[in-house]
């Protein structure tokens, strides 16, 4: 299997709902980093945790990093129908200069 | 500051061609990174380019090849087309490490016929 997977791969919640996708890894990371993807089109990077830090906040965004678990969580708060892509999890491997990228998660906001 | 440009947009090619897509980064951005993504494997690393040098490589064929330019813009071409090379091919540029945070072009639709 991938290094990075995420859960669930398709998540279809009500407008003003919380969404939660988690994304689990292998190996030892510098950082975890998280993308959306509209479809069919280039990803947008949405926030950046580095492997010593345990949560971050950006707008209403929140990601927890658990390096004992190998996994990570993205949570989005009172959805909006905008928010409706794909999310993506990107992990910075030790020793390797390149993010690898788990299969996603495909986000419906119905509204 | 303009974005990372990717042309052209979409691409319909035959069996056996080669095509070249190219990549402009953010300005002052030197290390571009090109990724390919399918439905079935999810986005996959191609390489990455500082300074005119391939710095990394994925694992796919010798078929797939890249080069950058003093300018840092980038291309890459791909030979004797497959159809399993029908993919968004995605390229993104950061100032210097390639596993930091990217920006990416809206990416080139390829589709071999």
């Amino acid at each position: 299997s991938q290094q990075g997977e995420e859960d669930p791969q398709a998540l279809s919640i009500q407008e003003g709902e919380n969404a939660t996708m988690n994304c689990s890894y292998k190996t030892s990371i510098n950082n975890l980093q998280w993308y959306r993807q509209n479809s069919g089109r280039g990803l947008v990077h949405l926030i950046l945790i580095r492997s010593n830090e345990r949560e971050k906040h950006s707008g209403r965004l929140r990601v927890t990093l658990d390096t004992s678990k190998k996994s990570s969580s993205l949570l989005i708060t009172a959805s909006r129908a905008a928010d409706t892509a794909s999310y993506f999890c990107a992990t910075a491997i030790q020793g390797a200069q390149k993010l690898v990228f788990g299969q996603g998660t495909r986000l419906t906001i119905n509204p | 500051k303009a974005g990372v440009t990717q042309t052209p947009r979409y691409l319909i090619k035959t069996r056996g061609q080669q095509v070249t897509l190219s990549c402009s980064p953010i300005s002052g951005h030197r290390s571009v990174s090109w990724y390919q993504q399918t439905p079935g494997q999810g986005l996959q690393f191609l390489f990455e380019y500082f300074s005119e040098t391939q710095r990394n490589k994925g694992n796919f064929p010798g078929r797939f090849s890249g080069r950058q330019f003093s300018n840092s813009r980038s291309e890459m071409n791909v030979s004797t087309l497959e159809l399993g090379d029908s993919a968004l091919y995605l390229c993104a540029s950061t100032r210097d490490e390639p596993n930091e945070k990217l920006f990416f072009g809206s990416g080139t639709q390829l589709s071999v016929l």
